[in-house]
Protein backbone atom coordinates (compact mmCIF):
# COMPACT_ATOMS: atom_id res chain seq x y z
CA UNK A 1 0.00 0.00 0.00
CA UNK A 2 1.14 3.64 -0.48
CA UNK A 3 2.35 4.71 3.14
CA UNK A 4 2.33 8.40 3.98
CA UNK A 5 4.63 9.98 7.03
CA UNK A 6 4.32 13.15 8.84
CA UNK A 7 5.43 13.82 12.28
CA UNK A 8 2.68 12.95 14.91
CA UNK A 9 3.44 16.13 17.14
CA UNK A 10 5.22 19.68 16.68
CA UNK A 11 5.06 22.60 18.76
CA UNK A 12 6.23 26.02 18.29
CA UNK A 13 6.00 29.86 19.39
CA UNK A 14 3.74 32.43 18.35
CA UNK A 15 4.97 34.31 15.76
CA UNK A 16 7.78 32.03 14.39
CA UNK A 17 8.24 29.93 11.30
CA UNK A 18 6.85 25.75 11.40
CA UNK A 19 7.77 23.20 8.78
CA UNK A 20 5.75 20.24 8.47
CA UNK A 21 6.93 17.38 6.58
CA UNK A 22 5.15 14.35 4.56
CA UNK A 23 6.53 11.69 2.55
CA UNK A 24 5.03 9.71 -0.05
CA UNK A 25 5.63 6.74 -2.45
CA UNK A 26 6.18 8.16 -5.54
CA UNK A 27 4.36 5.41 -7.61
CA UNK A 28 1.48 6.65 -9.48
CA UNK A 29 1.59 9.60 -7.70
CA UNK A 30 -1.14 11.86 -9.43
CA UNK A 31 -1.10 15.38 -6.51
CA UNK A 32 -0.66 16.06 -3.20
CA UNK A 33 -3.14 18.01 -0.73
CA UNK A 34 -2.63 19.50 2.57
CA UNK A 35 -5.98 19.64 5.12
CA UNK A 36 -6.07 21.31 8.23
CA UNK A 37 -8.12 19.65 11.01
CA UNK A 38 -9.01 21.85 14.21
CA UNK A 39 -10.23 19.49 17.11
CA UNK A 40 -13.92 18.11 16.70
CA UNK A 41 -13.96 20.37 13.46
CA UNK A 42 -14.45 18.99 9.86
CA UNK A 43 -10.84 18.79 7.54
CA UNK A 44 -10.59 22.22 5.25
CA UNK A 45 -8.46 22.63 2.31
CA UNK A 46 -5.21 24.55 2.28
CA UNK A 47 -3.15 23.92 -0.47
CA UNK A 48 -2.54 21.42 -3.77
CA UNK A 49 0.48 20.35 -5.54
CA UNK A 50 0.85 18.38 -8.41
CA UNK A 51 4.00 19.88 -10.00
CA UNK A 52 7.50 20.59 -8.44
CA UNK A 53 7.62 23.91 -6.30
CA UNK A 54 6.28 26.33 -4.42
CA UNK A 55 2.42 27.51 -4.08
CA UNK A 56 2.29 30.22 -1.61
CA UNK A 57 -0.92 31.33 -0.26
CA UNK A 58 -0.89 33.89 2.58
CA UNK A 59 1.01 32.93 5.40
CA UNK A 60 1.15 29.38 3.99
CA UNK A 61 3.20 27.38 1.74
CA UNK A 62 3.62 24.35 0.48
CA UNK A 63 6.45 22.50 -1.73
CA UNK A 64 6.46 19.30 -3.32
CA UNK A 65 9.50 17.57 -4.58
CA UNK A 66 7.85 14.88 -6.77
CA UNK A 67 11.18 12.83 -7.12
CA UNK A 68 11.73 12.24 -3.72
CA UNK A 69 8.31 11.66 -2.97
CA UNK A 70 8.56 15.08 -0.11
CA UNK A 71 6.55 17.58 0.68
CA UNK A 72 6.25 20.15 3.15
CA UNK A 73 3.59 22.77 4.51
CA UNK A 74 5.19 25.86 5.93
CA UNK A 75 3.56 28.45 8.28
CA UNK A 76 4.49 31.48 8.83
CA UNK A 77 3.90 34.11 11.60
CA UNK A 78 2.46 31.32 13.64
CA UNK A 79 -0.78 32.52 15.41
CA UNK A 80 -2.27 30.71 18.42
CA UNK A 81 -5.74 29.75 16.27
CA UNK A 82 -2.93 27.82 13.94
CA UNK A 83 -3.02 25.18 16.82
CA UNK A 84 -4.60 22.15 14.72
CA UNK A 85 -3.62 19.04 12.86
CA UNK A 86 -2.27 19.12 9.70
CA UNK A 87 -2.72 16.14 7.12
CA UNK A 88 -0.67 15.15 3.96
CA UNK A 89 -3.36 13.53 1.44
CA UNK A 90 -1.87 11.89 -1.66
CA UNK A 91 -4.26 11.10 -4.76
CA UNK A 92 -2.48 7.85 -6.81
CA UNK A 93 -3.85 7.23 -10.27
CA UNK A 94 -6.67 5.10 -10.40
CA UNK A 95 -7.03 5.53 -6.73
CA UNK A 96 -8.62 7.67 -4.01
CA UNK A 97 -6.74 9.75 -1.30
CA UNK A 98 -4.71 8.36 0.94
CA UNK A 99 -4.29 10.42 4.15
CA UNK A 100 -1.03 10.54 6.53
CA UNK A 101 -1.72 10.44 9.88
CA UNK A 102 -1.36 13.97 10.65
CA UNK A 103 0.66 16.16 12.78
CA UNK A 104 -0.70 17.56 15.44
CA UNK A 105 0.43 21.72 15.77
CA UNK A 106 0.38 23.14 19.00
CA UNK A 107 0.98 27.20 19.33
CA UNK A 108 2.62 28.08 22.64
CA UNK A 109 2.28 32.34 23.67
CA UNK B 1 -20.56 26.63 6.16
CA UNK B 2 -18.74 23.67 4.51
CA UNK B 3 -21.44 22.76 1.92
CA UNK B 4 -21.37 19.78 3.32
CA UNK B 5 -23.81 19.07 6.30
CA UNK B 6 -24.12 15.66 8.54
CA UNK B 7 -26.20 14.83 11.07
CA UNK B 8 -26.71 13.49 13.74
CA UNK B 9 -23.47 15.13 15.11
CA UNK B 10 -23.18 13.06 17.88
CA UNK B 11 -24.55 9.08 18.42
CA UNK B 12 -24.75 6.80 21.48
CA UNK B 13 -25.82 3.27 20.39
CA UNK B 14 -26.06 0.24 21.93
CA UNK B 15 -24.52 -2.89 19.94
CA UNK B 16 -27.77 -4.07 19.04
CA UNK B 17 -29.18 -0.63 17.77
CA UNK B 18 -29.78 0.31 14.06
CA UNK B 19 -29.05 3.42 13.05
CA UNK B 20 -28.45 5.51 10.07
CA UNK B 21 -25.62 8.71 9.85
CA UNK B 22 -27.07 11.11 7.21
CA UNK B 23 -24.94 13.11 4.68
CA UNK B 24 -26.18 16.05 2.24
CA UNK B 25 -23.93 18.50 -0.54
CA UNK B 26 -25.04 21.38 -1.65
CA UNK B 27 -21.77 22.11 -3.86
CA UNK B 28 -23.21 20.49 -7.26
CA UNK B 29 -20.28 17.19 -6.92
CA UNK B 30 -20.50 14.24 -8.66
CA UNK B 31 -18.78 11.81 -6.10
CA UNK B 32 -19.20 11.16 -2.33
CA UNK B 33 -17.38 9.29 0.17
CA UNK B 34 -17.25 8.10 3.67
CA UNK B 35 -14.32 8.12 6.04
CA UNK B 36 -13.73 6.96 9.49
CA UNK B 37 -11.23 8.89 11.67
CA UNK B 38 -9.82 7.18 14.74
CA UNK B 39 -7.63 8.65 17.20
CA UNK B 40 -4.11 8.27 16.31
CA UNK B 41 -4.97 6.70 13.38
CA UNK B 42 -4.71 7.89 9.46
CA UNK B 43 -8.62 8.99 7.61
CA UNK B 44 -9.70 5.04 6.67
CA UNK B 45 -11.63 5.49 3.77
CA UNK B 46 -14.80 2.88 3.87
CA UNK B 47 -16.92 3.74 0.71
CA UNK B 48 -17.15 6.00 -2.69
CA UNK B 49 -20.04 6.72 -4.37
CA UNK B 50 -20.10 8.10 -8.15
CA UNK B 51 -23.04 9.80 -9.89
CA UNK B 52 -24.88 7.50 -7.33
CA UNK B 53 -22.78 4.22 -8.04
CA UNK B 54 -20.95 2.84 -5.72
CA UNK B 55 -17.06 2.37 -7.09
CA UNK B 56 -15.09 1.49 -4.39
CA UNK B 57 -15.59 -0.69 -0.69
CA UNK B 58 -12.55 -0.92 0.98
CA UNK B 59 -13.18 -4.07 2.96
CA UNK B 60 -15.39 -2.32 4.74
CA UNK B 61 -17.76 -4.80 7.38
CA UNK B 62 -21.46 -5.64 6.55
CA UNK B 63 -22.36 -3.94 9.47
CA UNK B 64 -21.57 -0.88 7.94
CA UNK B 65 -24.26 -0.34 5.27
CA UNK B 66 -24.05 2.58 2.37
CA UNK B 67 -26.58 3.59 0.94
CA UNK B 68 -26.72 6.65 -2.11
CA UNK B 69 -30.38 7.48 -3.62
CA UNK B 70 -29.06 10.28 -5.50
CA UNK B 71 -25.75 12.53 -6.16
CA UNK B 72 -26.68 14.63 -3.28
CA UNK B 73 -27.12 12.51 -0.16
CA UNK B 74 -25.54 9.92 0.74
CA UNK B 75 -26.54 7.28 4.17
CA UNK B 76 -24.49 5.06 6.29
CA UNK B 77 -26.51 2.06 7.97
CA UNK B 78 -25.45 1.02 10.93
CA UNK B 79 -26.40 -2.11 12.86
CA UNK B 80 -25.21 -4.58 15.50
CA UNK B 81 -21.94 -2.82 15.67
CA UNK B 82 -19.08 -3.42 18.04
CA UNK B 83 -17.13 -0.92 20.54
CA UNK B 84 -14.30 -0.80 18.05
CA UNK B 85 -16.42 0.95 15.52
CA UNK B 86 -16.79 4.04 17.76
CA UNK B 87 -14.76 6.93 15.80
CA UNK B 88 -15.54 10.17 14.21
CA UNK B 89 -17.32 9.21 11.22
CA UNK B 90 -16.72 11.90 8.29
CA UNK B 91 -18.24 12.53 4.92
CA UNK B 92 -16.95 14.35 2.00
CA UNK B 93 -17.45 15.49 -2.03
CA UNK B 94 -15.54 16.39 -4.57
CA UNK B 95 -16.34 17.36 -8.18
CA UNK B 96 -15.55 13.84 -9.35
CA UNK B 97 -13.06 10.97 -8.09
CA UNK B 98 -10.59 12.04 -9.89
CA UNK B 99 -9.89 15.60 -9.36
CA UNK B 100 -10.46 18.49 -7.35
CA UNK B 101 -9.95 18.55 -3.65
CA UNK B 102 -12.21 16.96 -0.81
CA UNK B 103 -15.18 18.74 1.07
CA UNK B 104 -15.60 17.53 4.24
CA UNK B 105 -18.45 17.47 6.62
CA UNK B 106 -18.04 18.17 10.29
CA UNK B 107 -18.28 14.63 11.32
CA UNK B 108 -20.57 12.32 13.08
CA UNK B 109 -18.90 11.03 16.60
CA UNK B 110 -20.67 7.34 17.06
CA UNK B 111 -19.90 5.55 20.25
CA UNK B 112 -20.63 2.38 20.72
CA UNK B 113 -21.37 1.32 24.12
Amino acid sequence: GQNIDQPTEMTATEGAIVQINCTYQTSGFNGLFWYQQHAGEAPTFLSYNVLDGLEEKGRFSSFLSRSKGYSYLLLKELQMKDSASYLCAVRYYGQNFVFGPGTRLSVLP
Amino acid sequence: ETGVTQTPRHLVMGMTNKKSLKCEQHLGHNAMYWYKQSAKKPLELMFVYSLEERVENNSVPSRFSPECPNSSHLFLHLHTLQPEDSALYLCASSQDTGSGELFFGEGSRLTVL
